[in-house]
């Protein structure tokens, strides 16, 4: 159980393209998903919180108008880079929360998606 | 100032042996979680342990074990018996609050096992 898919795994785009990434909760209802970036040997940095049927949460630093989140339900989010360039290039994860939980999993709280790489040519 | 430090860049480890990783955070917050993962060059982030700021025995799951010393602010990961599939990098995380937040990551430690 608790498993989350990311789609793409991987893209590859032109500078001032948009790409979107869709983060899915298989087996549990998410009631929140976070979006995280991690460039190369690098920590993963918390960009959003989403939570069904509300806007987004950004961290500060992060351009809201950059990277839109939409998190129409309860077992979908998607995150568009919009006009990418390549310092956007990263790796980037989501992670999705059942709250209050009644997944039994050993404390873990956020499960996280396999991520999607992302590079701008 | 860092909320989760991890001071050890990287380590090298003979296998077999137990290793520990140094994780210590920062915050005001009286009810906190903090976590690790495992991250291989796969990229997944795969969790390992967890432990509450409210609970009063260390966490241990398998070779895995956390020493919690809440005064110090400290919560270094053990990991007994190490094996070769264990070379990955290791973010320790924490959260803040009651739940709802998302986590705040240390900079990681990238662990070898060596045969």
């Amino acid at each position: 159980g608790a498993v989350v898919s990311q789609h793409p795994s991987w893209v590859i785009c032109k500078s001032g393209t948009s790409v979107k990434i869709e983060c899915r909760s298989l087996d549990f209802q998410a009631t929140t998903m976070f979006w995280y970036r991690q460039f190369p040997k690098q920590s993963l940095m918390l960009m959003a919180t989403s939570n069904e049927g509300s806007k987004a949460t950004y961290e500060q630093g992060v351009e809201k108008d950059k990277f839109l989140i939409n998190h129409a339900s309860l077992t979908l989010s998607t995150l568009t880079v919009t006009s990418a360039h390549p310092e956007d290039s990263s790796f980037y994860i989501c992670s999705a929360r059942e709250y209050p939980s009644v997944l039994n999993s050993g404390g873990n709280e956020q499960f996280f998606g396999p991520g999607t790489r992302l590079t701008v040519l | 100032a860092q909320k989760i430090t991890q001071t050890q860049p990287g380590m090298f480890v003979q296998e077999k042996e137990a290793v520990t990783l140094d994780c210590t955070y920062d915050t005001s917050d009286p009810s906190y979680g903090l976590f690790w993962y495992k991250q291989p060059s796969s990229g997944e982030m795969i969790f390992l342990i967890y432990q509450g700021s409210y609970d009063q025995q260390n966490a241990t799951e398998g070779r895995y074990s956390l020493n919690f010393q809440k005064a110090r602010k400290s919560a270094n990961l053990v990991i007994s018996a190490s094996q070769l599939g264990d070379s990955a990098m290791y973010f320790c995380a924490m959260r803040e609050g009651g739940g709802a937040d998302g986590l705040t990551f240390g900079k990681g430690t990238h662990l070898i096992i060596q045969p």
